[in-house]
């Protein structure tokens, strides 16, 4: 069974701070695929970045960057210099093979976490 | 762009009614899902479908079910709506495979009264 734990309910910081979000997956896969979404307070999930379990390169995108380490079953995502519009829940998800190799692409999402950026 | 959209933002329904909740994808994407969103549980997935007329349940799919008569359209339907199931509902859309990301519409808020 595949597992994603956002430790984290909740985190809130002041403009410009940076704020590391966590997230810790379990599959029995060796193949599979990790995603973060942001979800706006107009409720939408808005897809963020995927990462496949053979690129462990850490990704950057102007404020955000991940980081991937197998050893540690983990998917870090850090938003530098925090900004107000940066206040949303953000998910992390796992999407395994599945039984026989079919997946679907379903995904096993974490239970989230709430940020909030004061100004 | 993709484009998933929802019959509604928000529905108010009485314990018993039959509920349907609508979704259409315009990118003609194999994959489509519902799922409903409850504080501290993050997404679980009700049911999803691969392809018109399969279906397939996930994690939670007591008291739903679902109907994929058109490729673009996914339906969710509460039998018989309780109280239980007030709750924020998701769809979504993806191509074939894993490795693709989800496209999600804007959800529909369901209160059971």
């Amino acid at each position: 069974a595949q597992k994603v734990t956002q430790a984290q309910t909740e985190i809130s910081v002041v403009e410009k701070e940076d704020v590391t979000l966590d997230c810790v997956y379990e599959t029995r896969d060796t193949t599979y695929y990790l995603f973060w979404y942001k979800q706006p307070p107009s409720g939408e999930l808005v897809f963020l970045i995927r990462r496949n379990s053979f690129d462990e390169q850490n990704e950057i995108s102007g404020r955000y960057s991940w980081n991937f380490q197998k050893s540690t079953s983990s998917f870090n995502f850090t938003i530098t210099a925090s900004q107000v519009v940066d206040s949303a829940v953000y998910f992390c998800a796992l999407s395994g093979a599945g039984a026989g190799g079919t997946s679907y692409g379903k995904l096993t999402f974490g239970q989230g976490t709430i940020l909030t950026v004061h100004p | 762009d993709v484009k998933v959209t929802q019959s509604s933002r928000y529905l108010v329904k009485r314990t018993g009614e039959k509920v349907f909740l609508e979704c259409v994808q315009d990118m003609d994407h194999e994959n489509m899902f519902w799922y409903r969103q409850d504080p501290g549980l993050g997404l679980r997935l009700i049911y999803f479908s691969y392809d018109v007329k399969m279906k397939e349940k996930g994690d939670i799919p007591e008291g739903y079910s679902v109907s994929r008569e058109k490729k673009e359209r996914f339906s969710l339907i509460l039998e018989s709506a309780s109280t239980n199931q007030t709750s924020m509902y998701l769809c979504a859309s993806s191509e074939g495979g894993r490795s693709y990301e989800q496209y999600f519409g804007p959800g529909t808020r369901l209160t059971v009264t």
